[in-house]
């Protein structure tokens, strides 16, 4: 059974910081990973998917890496401003297209 | 090219009463699956459904839970006599295809009184 990881659950950071958020899988048979940005009592807005077979996406100040084997990912946030405070969660997607989800990292980023 | 169309987008119900919710996929999309998430918990898969069939409704409760997508209209997610423990934000998401992006609506939350 598919289980993901996020720790820590949250994080402060003064703006301006780079910071990277860290994903953890336990079975690397998955077809591809996705990092969404999930507002208080909003949905999902999908930042990035990289396939089993990529190493990273990059869209913007967002950069995502998979490394399948080791069953990790990680988003790296660069220059990181008050508007990136949101929780972020990391899904995989495994058997029969459904996304195993981890419990989301909220990350707070401090004028 | 809306998105995710979900509705209604808040819900309460009393306990006892049945409780429906709508999704309409993206166009062109026709592959749809619903998750739930719990207070304090993450968001966990229930069902996936492609036109007219159910692929996949490993995450569904045995009970009083049903899903459908019919050839045309939206679909529903249907939970009956309601409980408290079915409070919660019912996410869709739709994809063009298998194993690919999936984009999530807005979310219907369900307050049981």
């Amino acid at each position: 059974k598919q289980e993901v990881t996020q720790i820590p659950a949250a994080l402060s950071v003064p703006e301006g910081e780079n910071l990277v958020l860290n994903c953890s899988f336990t079975d690397s048979a998955i077809y591809n990973l996705q990092w969404f940005r999930q507002d208080p009592g909003k949905g999902l807005t999908s930042l990035l998917l990289i396939q089993s077979s990529q190493r990273e996406q990059t869209s913007g100040r967002l950069n995502a890496s998979l490394d399948k084997s080791s069953g990790r990912s990680t988003l790296y946030i660069a220059a990181s401003q008050p508007g990136d405070s949101a929780t972020y969660l990391c899904a995989v997607n495994g058997a029969n297209s459904k996304l195993t989800f981890g419990k989301g990292i909220t990350l707070s980023v401090r004028p | 090219n809306a998105g995710v169309m979900q509705n209604p987008r808040h819900l309460v119900r009393r306990r006892g009463q049945e409780a429906r919710l709508r999704c309409s996929p993206m166009k062109g999309h026709s592959h749809v699956y619903w998750y739930r998430q719990l207070p304090e918990e993450g968001l966990k898969f229930m069902v996936y459904l492609q036109k007219e069939n159910i692929i996949d409704e490993s995450g569904m409760p045995k009970e009083r839970f049903s899903a459908e997508f019919p050839k045309e209209g939206p679909s529903i997610l249907r939970i009956q006599q309601v409980v408290r423990g079915d409070s919660a934000a019912y996410f869709c998401a739709s994809s063009v295809d298998r194993e690919v992006v999936q984009y999530f609506g807005p979310g219907t939350r369900l307050t049981v009184t």
